[in-house]
């Protein structure tokens, strides 16, 4: 069935370092949802990309879908301590019916 | 414009019984989605609704079933619970379309002894 992977499950750094998460999807996605959860949280929706190499940023949150839109990240610069939490891809499923979620990549960052 | 509230947001239950969670979803979010959230498998999806059907729905058993009603609201049964089935469970709301933004609501933590 349809999968997306995101890597890597967990990354340490320390606050000021950048952090980058990858998304991979097995199938083409018509579009790309990053959502972000805080520890004890729940997800909140962060950005939505829809084009063929479409680049968004949000301060320091870069996002990038890929060309084939099979992938997509998300490049914090300057990591914060705000910045803590587990950061979670989307696309639709097949059927463009529901939303299939990676796994999500746990960011901790020590001041 | 009050966000996607879930009742109640913790519950322990012993196996084999069961158990009806509740979301209320963004007024005018005529789409909720239930979410199950282990640590091990991450975020996955149960059942979508959309106006009062089932429009789409995840790989669970038959245990695992929903409604909705003509307010939007959205209650989760899960019958004969077992102990896996200690989790987050997540409603969400949106619109209606896949594209849509999707709103969380806090979850209800389900522990099952």
């Amino acid at each position: 069935g349809q999968q997306v992977m995101q890597i890597p499950q967990y990354q340490h750094v320390q606050e000021g370092e950048d952090f980058t998460t990858y998304c991979n999807s097995s199938t083409t996605l018509s579009n790309i949802q990053w959502y972000k959860q805080r520890p004890g949280g729940h997800p909140v929706f962060l950005i939505q990309l829809v084009k063929s190499g479409e680049v968004k940023k949000q301060k320091r949150l870069t996002f990038q879908f890929g060309e084939a839109k099979k992938n997509s990240s998300l490049h914090i610069t300057a990591t914060q301590t705000t910045d803590v939490g587990t950061y979670f891809c989307a696309g639709p499923n097949q059927a463009g019916t529901a939303l299939i979620f990676g796994k999500g990549t746990t960011l901790s960052v020590s001041s | 414009k009050a966000g996607v509230t879930q009742t109640p947001r913790y519950l322990i239950k012993t196996r084999g019984q069961q158990v009806t969670l509740s979301c209320s979803p963004i007024s005018g979010h005529r789409s909720v989605s239930w979410y199950q959230q282990t640590p091990g498998q991450g975020l996955q999806f149960l059942f979508e609704y959309f106006s009062e059907t089932q429009r789409n729905k995840g790989n669970f058993p038959g245990r695992f079933s929903g409604r909705q009603f003509s307010n939007s609201r959205s209650e989760m049964n899960v019958s004969t619970l077992e102990l896996g089935d200690s989790a987050l469970y997540l409603c969400a709301s949106r619109l209606a379309g896949v594209t849509d933004t999707q709103y969380f609501g806090p979850g209800t933590r389900l522990t099952v002894l």
